[in-house]
């Protein structure tokens, strides 16, 4: 099946520093990416919507402006927790939709567990 | 939007006992379905998916059974093994791929040898 690779895998930052998350897809392009948070025993919570070359879509209640989205390429979307703070602490998880064969999977990252002190 | 809800939260079995999650949808229009198996700190991995065209799938212990009329579709494990014990996703989609899921909150499987 498709890869999607996440990096890093946990990162440990003190508050206030911005910490950035790698998300590529490594055997297929990857049109849209979303991005995920997920708390202890719960459920995924979408936060974004990533689209190549265009502006990502947040979902209601999440800051626009300390949750910023790249998707430069077909293939890697970034994201960047600007000024970290303790509640930001967290498991991130990106998933990928490919062109082609891919479009109608979902792949996921491996996550990235956040922890801000 | 799609509202999808799963049940139970937690669900306990012996091993070689089967395992059921259901999960119930609110839009008629939501036509793939697929669950995720995630276990401790690792991403979660497609285990399965089903087409509204299609009323059952399965591959191997792993089973999906899908009711349109009722909004429900459901998954079944067979013979379940201590490795079978992870948190499962039920999702639905309303575009026919992956481009718009939305996700069930999710059950904790614990497999007890």
């Amino acid at each position: 099946g498709a890869v999607v690779s996440q990096h890093p895998s946990r990162v440990i930052c003190k508050s206030g520093t911005s910490v950035k998350i790698e998300c590529r897809s490594l055997d297929f392009q990857a049109t849209t990416m979303f991005w995920y948070r997920q708390f202890p025993k719960q459920s995924l919570m979408l936060m974004a919507t990533s689209n190549e070359g265009s502006k990502a879509t947040y979902e209601q209640g999440v800051e626009k402006d300390k949750f910023l989205i790249n998707h430069a390429s077909l293939t890697l979307s970034t994201l960047t927790v600007t000024s970290a703070h303790p509640e930001d602490s967290s498991f991130y998880i990106c998933s990928a939709v490919g062109a082609g064969g891919h479009n109608e999977k979902l792949f996921f990252g491996s996550g990235t567990q956040l922890s801000v002190l | 939007g799609e509202n999808v809800e799963q049940h139970p939260s937690t669900l306990s079995v012996q091993e070689g006992d089967s395992a059921v999650i259901k999960c119930t949808y609110s839009d008629s229009a939501s036509n793939y379905f697929p669950w995720y198996k995630q276990e401790l700190g690792k991403r979660p991995q497609l285990i399965i998916d089903i087409r509204s065209n299609v009323g059952e799938k399965k591959d191997q212990r792993i089973a999906v059974t899908l009711n349109k009329t009722a909004k429900h579709f459901s998954l079944h494990i067979t013979e379940t093994q201590p490795e079978d014990s992870a948190v499962y996703f039920c999702a639905a989609s309303l575009g026919g791929g992956a481009n718009n899921l939305f996700f069930g909150t999710g059950t904790r499987l614990t497999v007890i040898p």
